[in-house]
């Protein structure tokens, strides 16, 4: 059974940097068709793709908040963290990680299975 | 940045079909995912690879894509399908969600 959990500080300051842990079973960060994804939800708005980390290391980061984030991996421990710095109240949302399956002939991916999500406020 | 456009709200009677729509240029050209999420829950996926319905997703929900539109189908409408859904693309492998459409069945 594939399972993810986030957690993370529920309260942060504006300015400081945001440091949340997905920990994942039922699946290996080890193999080629294997990646982990970071969304966020703030209340009662849309989704958001944040960042992806590959089995390889590879990382991608949104356009939009590239210069912000950064997605790291401990696939001893499975684990995937991921950091955000110089948060603002609108960063105040529902952070969820989701596996992220590659298929490659044809080459598509999707999120399968999604943690709980955490719930980030942040305020001061 | 890439946009896709989804319909607020999308009403629909039992036992009816419900087609919910995402827009996007040429999103014809790349694949599409759907999830359902309902009040309180975490994103479930329905729809991946614009048709395909992982295990455990009833037959009554569909998918498919073409020129600048994605659908998802929903036969047979049921109370329990009434959540939000959102379509989602990639985009040079950045991660993009439509706005969501909350579905109501009444």
């Amino acid at each position: 059974q594939v399972t993810l959990r986030e957690s993370g500080p529920a309260l942060v300051k504006p300015t400081q940097t945001l440091t949340l842990t997905c920990t994942f079973s039922g699946f290996s960060l080890n193999t080629s068709d294997m990646r982990v994804s970071w969304i966020r939800q703030p209340p009662g708005k849309a989704l958001e793709w944040l960042a992806r980390i590959d089995w390889n290391d590879h990382k991608v980061y949104s356009t939009s908040l590239e210069t912000r984030l950064t997605i790291s991996k401990d696939t001893s421990k499975n684990q995937v963290v991921f950091t955000m710095t110089k948060l603002d109240p609108v960063d105040t949302a529902t952070y969820y990680c989701a596996r992220t399956i590659v298929n490659f002939s044809p080459y598509y991916y999707y999120m399968d299975v999604w943690g709980r999500g955490t719930t980030v406020t942040v305020s001061s | 940045s890439y946009d896709l456009t989804q319909p607020p709200s999308v009403s629909v009677s039992p036992g009816q079909t419900a087609s919910i729509t995402c827009s996007g240029d040429k999103l014809g050209n790349k694949y599409v995912n759907w999830y359902q999420q309902k009040p309180g829950q975490s994103p479930l996926l329905v729809i991946f690879h614009d048709t395909k319905r992982p295990s455990g997703i009833p037959e009554r929900f569909s998918g498919s894509n073409s020129g600048n539109t994605a659908t998802l189908t929903i036969s047979g409408t049921q109370a329990l399908d009434e959540a939000d859904y959102y379509c989602q693309a990639w985009d040079n492998s950045n991660g993009v969600f439509g706005g969501g459409t909350k579905l109501t069945v009444l």
